[in-house]
């Protein structure tokens, strides 16, 4: 089994949709968790931790259910430049393992 | 200047060539990593140091030999490379081991011929 897994979508949405993301994990003895965002030929960038209560960033929601091993991202009113592909991503020991990620493609 | 540089942009070799890769951090971060990114793959950790030590080495083959000379730079110097080498080697740096936020060079797209 992956140690991150995410469905690669893509997933297209008009403006204004709500869109979840879902990954797991297998590895039970991660202790953080993370979202990045990977524009087209751009680096990645942290986009937001998830915390065991959820967090919120405007409008970004993150979940993290430990007993499944599942972590999710919710947007919510889909702008153009949410169009990208997000990372699950996870800490091992001193580094961060990376999901294959998951395109979102937001039209007008 | 930006956060993370890394050159070349892009790259072209041939299997017999030696080239170099750079990545310079002008943030005062200890920790630098080499990623990998292949299509369709996730990233894939090669090298982390901290405080210029390699304190990890992910079963990378010999023809990718990383040098940090000091904490705002590192190297991967390459040779003797495979076509299924070719890629977009990401250079990261963070405030030290075991922080969730990486900070990622533009990276160096490799063609290996």
């Amino acid at each position: 089994r992956k140690e991150v897994e995410q469905d690669p979508g893509p997933f297209n949405v008009p403006e204004g949709a709500t869109v979840a993301f879902n990954c797991t994990y297998s590895n039970s003895a991660s202790q953080s968790f993370f979202w990045y965002r990977q524009d087209c030929r751009k680096e990645p960038k942290l986009l937001m931790s998830v915390y065991s209560s959820g967090n919120e960033d405007g409008r970004f929601t993150a979940q993290l259910n430990r007993a499944s091993q599942y972590i999710s991202l919710l947007i919510r009113d889909s702008k153009l430049s949410d169009s990208a592909t997000y990372l699950c991503v996870l800490s091992a020991g001193t580094a961060l393992i990376f999901g294959k990620g998951t395109t979102l493609s937001v039209s007008s | 200047e930006t956060g993370v540089t890394q050159t070349p942009r892009h790259l072209v070799m041939g299997m017999t060539n030696k080239k170099s890769l750079k990545c310079e951090q002008h943030l005062g971060h200890n920790a630098m990593y080499w990623y990998k990114q292949s299509a369709k793959k996730p990233l894939e950790l090669m090298f982390v140091y901290n405080f210029k030590e390699q304190t990890e080495n992910n079963s990378v083959p010999s023809r990718f030999s990383p040098e940090c000379p000091n904490s705002s730079h590192l190297f991967l110097h390459l040779h003797t490379l495979q076509p299924e080498d070719s890629a977009l080697y990401l250079c990261a740096s963070s405030h030290g081991l075991n922080t969730g936020e990486l900070f990622f060079g533009e990276g160096s797209r490799l063609t290996v011929l």
